[in-house]
């Protein structure tokens, strides 16, 4: 059965320092991987996504992503974070082949400190 | 939040009375979706429907129905709420169904089953 993990709850940072959002899952087949961000009160926003070719993907408000197929792991990085990046982040996974069926993480809460 | 309204954003009802969530987008996409936010557990798939009067069941499908009788609106009905449906509901959307498709979503509607 696919799933995801992402092992942090939380994860606090202070403005100006590199951040890191863990992810790793678990298929059967070839991944497509994705990662959405909640502002509080509001819906998922959509980040980023791996479908195939190069391993790090870029995406929205300057965050990128590194897919380590040996590791399984798909971790959301910014060099530089921001108060406002504080938010509940979401790493999911859908099977190539399959339906537009996501499964979703647990959630990680990033905390920016000033 | 991608063409998408959902309504009502809250909802407080007693348990053993039906409930009725309304998704309505202006994308005009064939495929839309029912999850559930519960902490700890992310995002859960409650239905989906791939086109008019054309919907399958997802992971926590139980105690839900759905309807689609126009592409723009899909509903989601609780017969008779009970206290584990107290939850975040969110509706989204997508263009295809094939797996690499990014799915978006609406703001949520928060339903307290008293």
């Amino acid at each position: 059965a696919q799933s995801v993990a992402q092992p942090e709850d939380q994860v606090n940072v202070a403005e100006g320092n590199p951040l890191t959002v863990k992810c790793t899952y678990s298929v059967s087949g070839n991944p497509y991987l994705f990662w959405y961000v909640q502002y509080p009160n509001r819906g998922l926003q959509f980040l980023l996504k791996y479908i195939t070719g190069d391993n790090l993907v870029k995406g929205s408000y300057g965050f990128e992503a590194e897919f380590n197929k040996s590791q399984t792991s798909f971790h959301l990085k910014k060099p530089s974070a921001l108060v406002s990046d504080s938010a509940l982040y979401f790493c999911a996974v859908s099977l190539s082949g399959g339906y537009n069926k996501l499964i979703f993480g647990a959630g990680t809460r990033l905390a920016v400190h000033p | 939040d991608a063409g998408i309204t959902q309504s009502p954003r809250h909802k407080v009802t007693e348990t053993g009375t039906p409930v009725t969530l309304r998704c309505h987008q202006t994308e005009n996409h064939r495929y839309m979706y029912w999850y559930r936010q519960d902490p700890g557990h992310g995002l859960r798939l409650i239905h989906y429907s791939y086109g008019v009067k054309d919907t399958d069941k997802g992971e926590v499908s139980d105690g839900y129905s759905v309807s689609r009788s126009k592409t723009e609106d899909f509903l989601l009905t609780l017969e008779s709420a009970t206290s584990s449906q107290t939850s975040v509901y969110f509706c989204a959307i997508s263009e295809s169904d094939r797996s690499q498709e990014t799915q978006y979503f609406g703001p949520g509607t928060r339903l307290l089953v008293l």
